[in-house]
């Protein structure tokens, strides 16, 4: 079965820094790569998906990288703001395809 | 504006009691997923349906039964089976298969045991 791990579970970051959140998994042999973001109390948003074609995928102020051969993605959030205080999670998708493993998340909180 | 809704966003069930949760989409996707959520546990699939009237086990479905009659539409029933029901419930939905398309989320119920 997929494991996925996320580290750092929680970090504090002032206000303009960069964010670097990191995701691994066990099984390198994936389809793609999909980071979430999750609010207190509310439903997953996605953010980034990036196939296992791709090096990496941006949007914004955020960057994902993959690199399958090693089972590891990072997430760049760059020049942070209070407005990115939330959970992150990522998730590699299992069982023929038709499953998605999570990861437990990394917890941001971005200090004014 | 096309989204996922859940109801009720809280819920209070006594022991031995079935509960149901609602789940709508009108984003005419045809997988939708009900996954529970613990803290510190992340994210556990608990049944999953990729066609109308067709669904499958997750990782726990133990407690928990589904139905699938409509393309719009994937209740939970999570019942006196269910030795541990309290958590967050998250339903989403899929244009295909998990793996190639983007899942999105309802807001969530967050179910509580008295």
């Amino acid at each position: 079965k997929q494991e996925v791990t996320q580290i750092p579970a929680a970090l504090s970051v002032p206000e303009g820094e960069n964010l670097v959140l990191n995701c691994s998994f066990t099984d390198s042999a994936i389809y793609n790569l999909q980071w979430f973001r999750q609010d207190p109390g509310k439903g997953l948003t996605s953010l980034l998906l990036i196939q296992s074609s791709q090096r990496e995928q941006t949007s914004g102020r955020l960057n994902a990288s993959l690199d399958k051969s090693s089972g590891r993605s990072t997430l760049y959030i760059a020049a942070s703001q209070p407005g990115d205080s939330a959970t992150y999670l990522c998730a590699v998708p299992y069982y023929g395809n038709n499953r998605l493993a999570f990861g437990k998340g990394n917890q941001v909180v971005v200090i004014p | 504006d096309g989204g996922i809704t859940q109801s009720p966003k809280y819920l209070f069930r006594k022991e031995g009691q079935n509960v149901t949760l609602s789940c709508e989409q009108n984003l005419n996707h045809d997988a939708m997923y009900w996954y529970r959520q613990d803290p510190g546990q992340g994210l556990r699939l608990i049944y999953y349906s990729q066609i109308v009237n067709d669904f499958q086990k997750g990782d726990i479905a133990e407690g928990y039964s589904v139905s699938r009659e409509k393309k719009e539409s994937f209740p939970l029933t999570v019942t006196s089976a269910q030795k541990n029901p309290t958590a967050f419930y998250l339903c989403a939905s899929s244009k295909g298969q998990a793996a190639r398309d983007t899942q999105y989320f309802g807001p969530g119920t967050r179910l509580t045991v008295l």
